[in-house]
């Protein structure tokens, strides 16, 4: 079993729509997790930080994170074509200073 | 506030050769880390620096080291180059650490022949 886990997709949504975007981990003593957006031959971005268990919203964005069930999920309302990317997750571990990234999920916005 | 920066941007090494990669962090940030990312593997974890000290390291092999500087640039060799080394190589930085946000530099694309 792999440390992060997403579906390596790609997600097709229309323009306008949620893309919902799902991670799971194994680790469950994890502590902090980060969502990054990743364009087709750059690096990665930034996009979230999510510490503790509940919803944190930064515009489009809202990250999801449930600590008892090991997963981490990224919501982008109104979602457009400039989201068209491929959407890292990552999960770092205080015991040990783990720190992993999935795969990445591909995103398709389709006007 | 600028932010991190990578050179070269773009190598050519052939097998055998070594290389030097260069990072400079976001001023003020004190870790800095690398990976490594191929289409077929993803990101992997190279090491993390932190006041100039190696905190932690991934699975790589000893051909792969890197220092940081007082000044918490930091640095990654790869010796004796293998054609399995053309990657994306980038570096991180962070105030802290792996558990805090940590921001890419551009990276440095390297191609082995």
């Amino acid at each position: 079993q792999k440390e992060v886990e997403q579906n390596s997709g790609p997600l097709s949504v229309p323009e306008g729509a949620i893309a919902s975007l799902n991670c799971t981990y194994s680790d469950r003593v994890s502590q902090s997790f980060f969502w990054y957006r990743q364009y087709s031959g750059k690096s990665p971005e930034l996009i979230m930080s999510i510490y503790s268990n509940g919803d944190k919203e930064d515009g489009r964005f809202t990250a999801q994170l449930n600590k008892a069930s090991q997963y981490v999920s990224l919501l982008i309302r109104d979602s457009q074509p400039s989201d068209s990317a491929t959407y890292l997750c990552a999960v770092h571990t205080d015991t040990g200073n783990q720190f992993y990234f999935g795969t990445g999920t591909s995103l398709t916005v389709i006007p | 506030k600028a932010g991190v920066t990578q050179t070269p941007r773009y190598l050519i090494k052939t097998r055998g050769q070594q290389v030097t990669l260069s990072c400079s962090p976001i001023s003020g940030h004190r870790s800095v880390s690398w990976y490594q990312q191929t289409p077929g593997q993803g990101l992997q974890f190279l090491f993390e620096y932190f006041s100039e000290t190696q905190r932690n390291k991934g699975n790589f092999p000893g051909r792969f080291s890197g220092r940081q500087f007082s000044n918490s640039r930091s640095e990654m060799n790869v010796s004796t180059l293998e054609l399995g080394d053309s990657a994306l190589y980038l570096c991180a930085s962070s105030l802290a650490g792996q558990g805090y946000e940590q921001y890419f530099g551009p990276g440095t694309r390297l191609t082995v022949t």
